[in-house]
């Protein structure tokens, strides 16, 4: 059963500190989504790759946040210095473009707290 | 403007009931997709059904369809004979084509699905 994998699940740390949290995509998938979920604005979607190019950032706030695809299996999303406003769950989801539906599929989430 | 209106923040139902969701979107492509995803209280997003622009039969899988109606722009998830693990967040979503092959998809904001015994 093929499933996307997030680590952390959970994150507590302090304000300023770095947070690394890593997602491993569905073998085979070529498209990797980083979303950010809260209370107040929902579903935001921070960056989209595509075959591990970086295809859309927009979402993401630059002077902190960062997103790289070092190979296929592997995903990173950075925060640094954290903030206590970055506390949300963040989900990493993959797909396979073209594919049909084109999917996506979500991992479990990282749940992140910045005191 | 939203490109995706979920416009029941909670829905109650009960068991072994029927119950739709309503989804209504914004687009002018001509091909997209609409997914419907469940968060349980556990917190995963989990897909439930897909329905394709071009699609004419209404999606169905085991106990969820989709009503597509392309004229009015609404893809509304029915859950037929609901089970008290329904319970959960349900969102639509939508994908459209972006020029050089990619797609951003689009969540709504998600309906509260309550099944009482």
């Amino acid at each position: 059963d093929a499933r996307v994998t997030q680590t952390p699940r959970h994150k507590v740390t302090e304000m300023g500190q770095e947070v690394t949290m890593r997602c491993q995509p569905i073998l085979g998938h070529n498209t990797v989504f980083w979303y950010r979920q809260t209370m107040m604005q929902g579903l935001e979607l921070l960056a989209y790759f595509r075959n591990r190019a970086p295809l859309d950032d927009s979402g993401m706030p630059k002077d902190r946040f960062s997103a790289e695809m070092p190979d296929a299996t592997l995903a990173t999303l950075k925060i640094q210095p954290s903030e206590p406003r970055d506390s949300a769950v963040y989900f990493c989801a993959s797909g396979l473009v073209p594919g049909g539906q084109e999917t996506q599929y979500f991992g479990p989430g990282t749940r992140l707290l910045v005191l | 403007a939203q490109k995706i209106t979920q416009t029941q923040p909670g829905m109650f139902v009960q068991e072994k009931e029927a119950v739709t969701l309503d989804c209504t979107y914004d687009t002018s492509d001509q091909s997209y997709g609409l997914f419907w995803y469940k968060q349980p209280s556990s917190g995963e997003m989990i897909f439930l059904i897909y329905q394709g622009s071009y699609d004419e039969q209404n999606a169905t899988e085991g106990r969820y369809s989709l009503n597509f109606q392309k004229a009015r722009k609404s893809a509304n998830l029915v859950i037929s004979a609901s089970q008290l693990g329904d319970s959960a967040m349900y969102f639509c979503a939508m994908r459209e084509a972006q020029s050089g092959g990619s797609y951003i998809p689009t969540f709504g904001r998600g309906t509260s699905l309550i099944v009482h015994p």
